[in-house]
């Protein structure tokens, strides 16, 4: 059965701590995302990565940095949070572009920042 | 670039009562277009989806017809169950843009009531 695990299914943090949050996939996908999760907004893509070490930015990446140092795990780092970070964060992932393939996402990780 | 708009939500309907999501979208190339469902407390998880013109997504008892004329993918469902409340998001993803973005809509949430 198809599996995306995150470290923590809710996380408190203060102003101003480096946070980490870890992303695991057990189906050998080459592409992984972090999205964060909003009302109103919907998910919004913050970085994507099609590769081991490779990534690229999304659409609000301000304020995050990913690692992929192995093909199974996708960390999501807020170098210091901020609570306009406070949100719920969700990871992803798939098979390679050029075919059609659905996204698997993990359970998400309710930030609050205070 | 491309888009995915979504009906406001929320939606409140009585048990067994006809469902219309209505979901329409901007692309410039030929997209694969995807409903997900997140449950209450849970990430999201695929519940159709459909690749070309004409296709008809369908599963658990909801479907959605890939219509390129109109641009839409409205989804629907006849008779809805209490255990269908939960939020709905329509997402699509262009396989041959050469980008691994999927695109989603704002979610509309659906209340099914006793």
């Amino acid at each position: 059965d198809v599996k995306v695990t995150q470290s923590s299914r809710y996380l408190v943090k203060r102003t101003g701590e480096k946070v980490f949050l870890e992303c695991v996939q057990d189906m050998d996908h080459e592409n992984m995302f972090w999205y964060r999760q909003d009302p109103g907004l919907g998910l919004r893509l913050i970085y994507f990565s099609y590769d081991v070490k490779m990534k690229e930015k999304g659409d609000i990446p301000e304020g995050y940095s990913v690692s992929r140092e192995k093909k199974e795990r996708f960390s999501l780092i807020l170098e210091s949070a901020s609570t306009n970070q406070t949100s719920m964060y969700l990871c992803a992932s798939s098979l390679p572009s050029g075919t059609v393939h659905e996204q698997y996402f993990g359970p998400g990780t309710r930030l609050t920042v205070t | 670039g491309d888009s995915v708009t979504q009906m406001e939500g929320p939606v409140t309907l009585s048990e067994e009562a006809f469902l219309t999501i209505n979901c329409t979208y901007t692309a410039t190339g030929y997209p694969s277009l995807f409903w997900y469902v997140q449950y209450p407390g849970e990430g999201l998880q695929l519940l159709l989806k459909a690749t070309k013109a004409d296709d008809k997504g369908s599963n658990k008892g909801f479907e959605a017809t890939y219509r390129k004329e109109t641009t839409s993918f409205h989804l629907e469902k006849g008779s809805v169950q209490v255990s269908d409340s939960a939020v709905y998001f329509c997402a699509l993803s262009d396989p041959t843009s050469g980008t691994y973005k999927y695109i989603f809509g704002t979610g509309t949430r659906l209340k099914v009531l006793a």
